[in-house]
């Protein structure tokens, strides 16, 4: 199936610890992004990479650090969480040209205790 | 910079009736606009775009005009069903990187 898939679906971990989502997509897309979304549904954009480079960094803490080892793959490292770092993580991928829709994945539910 | 309002829900209707969403848009120049929709447990789904001034996106029964001079993309759909009911989102990007900018989306649940 051709998708954008992000594991762990759920991600239940203590405050302090660090944890880390996976992404992927076999789209063929040359973009890709992460989004957070609050429990009133709000969704934020936290990063966003190009071909591997890095192009939005929203303003995030530094606790979060997006790696791209290709095209294809975009993980989220979160250190040291917090109470409030819970929420559901998206992934997204997209073509970079104009007016390209958004494919997303179907999160990661993040709850720190 | 850019944003995205659209009416807080939720909209609560019965089957088959008739459901307009309203959606505005503030951006410099012409952005394209979106419409997503988020079924329970799941991502976000493209449903329908519209890239340009009176342009008519439509999908699945449900169909948005771009509107420039009320700079509004109301989504509208003329007979909802039960599996209508999740989250829309509004969207509009005037990127080359298609960064979306998304409205705080409206929950609607439609009831037999």
């Amino acid at each position: 199936d051709t998708a954008v898939s992000q594991t762990p679906k759920y991600l239940v971990t203590q405050m302090g610890n660090d944890k880390s989502i996976k992404c992927e997509q076999n789209l063929g897309h040359d973009t890709m992004y992460w989004y957070k979304q609050d429990s009133k549904k709000f969704l934020k954009i936290m990063f966003s990479y190009n071909n591997k480079e890095l192009i939005i960094n929203e303003t995030v803490p530094n606790r979060f650090s997006p790696k791209s080892p290709d095209k294809a793959h975009l993980n989220l490292h979160i250190n040291s969480l917090e109470l409030g770092d819970s929420a559901v993580y998206f992934c997204a991928s997209s073509q970079s040209q104009p007016n390209s829709p958004l494919h997303f994945g179907n999160g990661t539910r993040l709850t720190v205790t | 910079g850019d944003s995205v309002t659209q009416m807080e829900g939720p909209v609560t209707l019965s089957e088959e009736a008739f459901l307009t969403i309203n959606c505005t848009y503030t951006a410099t120049g012409y952005p394209s606009l979106f419409w997503y929709v988020q079924y329970p447990g799941e991502g976000l789904q493209l449903l329908l775009k519209a890239t340009k001034a009176d342009d008519k996106g439509s999908n699945k029964g449900f169909e948005a005009t771009y509107r420039k001079e009320t700079t509004s993309f109301h989504l509208e759909k003329g007979s909802v069903q039960v599996s209508d009911s999740a989250v829309y989102f509004c969207a509009s990007t005037n990127s080359g990187y298609s960064t979306l900018t998304f409205g705080k989306g409206t929950m609607l649940l439609v009831s037999p």
